[in-house]
């Protein structure tokens, strides 16, 4: 099976830079993605890396390492607006797409 | 416009009792899937369907049923045998295999008293 673990929180405050990491062991990994969820709401896609490096999405990156098992999700020129919770959900090879999310990281911005 | 709609946005049921969660897409989307969330949770997988009139069991069938006789519904059935049904539960789509992000509806907040 798969397992991911991310912090259950991160605090920050208005305009600062905030990095939420996730790590994976699973066999077969073929990518990891990136979901933001505010309260109640659902989850919309950030990101998705399947190969290593920065990926770039205006003031969202996402960045994946394969050989540590290791990506993240860095958040710049943080805004009220980005308080939420952030997954990382990873995709293994197979025709199927069936991701397995992680449990969340509850990202808290304080003016 | 497309989109995922899920009805209704709350819902209360008795104990004991069967209730059905709707789920329609209008984004000619191929796989549909639902999860459960719990607080404090991530997403657990329930079932998933890649085509129509065929679907498969994810990490916590039990206690659940779906049917897929449409491209654009798949509604998730909570029995009675699920012993834990108060949940939040979301149902999302993928326009196929090769794409990445998944389009989500907007979740049906199941509470049973």
């Amino acid at each position: 099976g798969q397992s991911l673990e991310q912090p259950s929180e991160v605090t920050a405050v208005e305009g600062a830079i905030v990095q939420i990491n996730c790590t994976y062991q699973t066999s077969g990994f073929y990518g990891l993605s990136w979901y933001q969820q505010h309260d109640g709401g659902a989850p919309t896609f950030l990101s998705y890396n399947a190969l290593d490096g920065l990926e770039e999405t205006g003031r969202f990156s996402s960045f994946l390492s394969r050989s540590d098992s290791y990506g993240y999700l860095l958040l710049q020129e943080l805004q009220m607006k980005d308080s939420a919770s952030y997954f990382c959900a990873v995709r293994v090879r197979g025709g199927s797409y069936i991701p397995t999310f992680g449990r969340g990281t509850s990202l808290i911005v304080h003016p | 416009d497309g989109g995922i709609t899920q009805s209704p946005k709350y819902l209360f049921r008795k104990e004991g009792q069967n209730v059905t969660l709707s789920c329609e897409q209008n984004l000619n989307h191929d796989a549909m899937y639902w999860y459960r969330q719990d607080p404090g949770q991530g997403l657990r997988l329930i079932y998933y369907s890649q085509i129509v009139n065929d679907f498969q069991k994810g990490d916590i069938a039990e206690g659940y049923s779906v049917s897929r006789e449409k491209k654009e519904s798949f509604p998730l059935t909570v029995t009675s045998a699920q012993k834990n049904p108060t949940a939040f539960y979301l149902c999302a789509s993928i326009a196929d295999a090769g794409r990445e992000e998944q389009f989500f509806g907007p979740g049906t907040r199941l509470t049973v008293l």
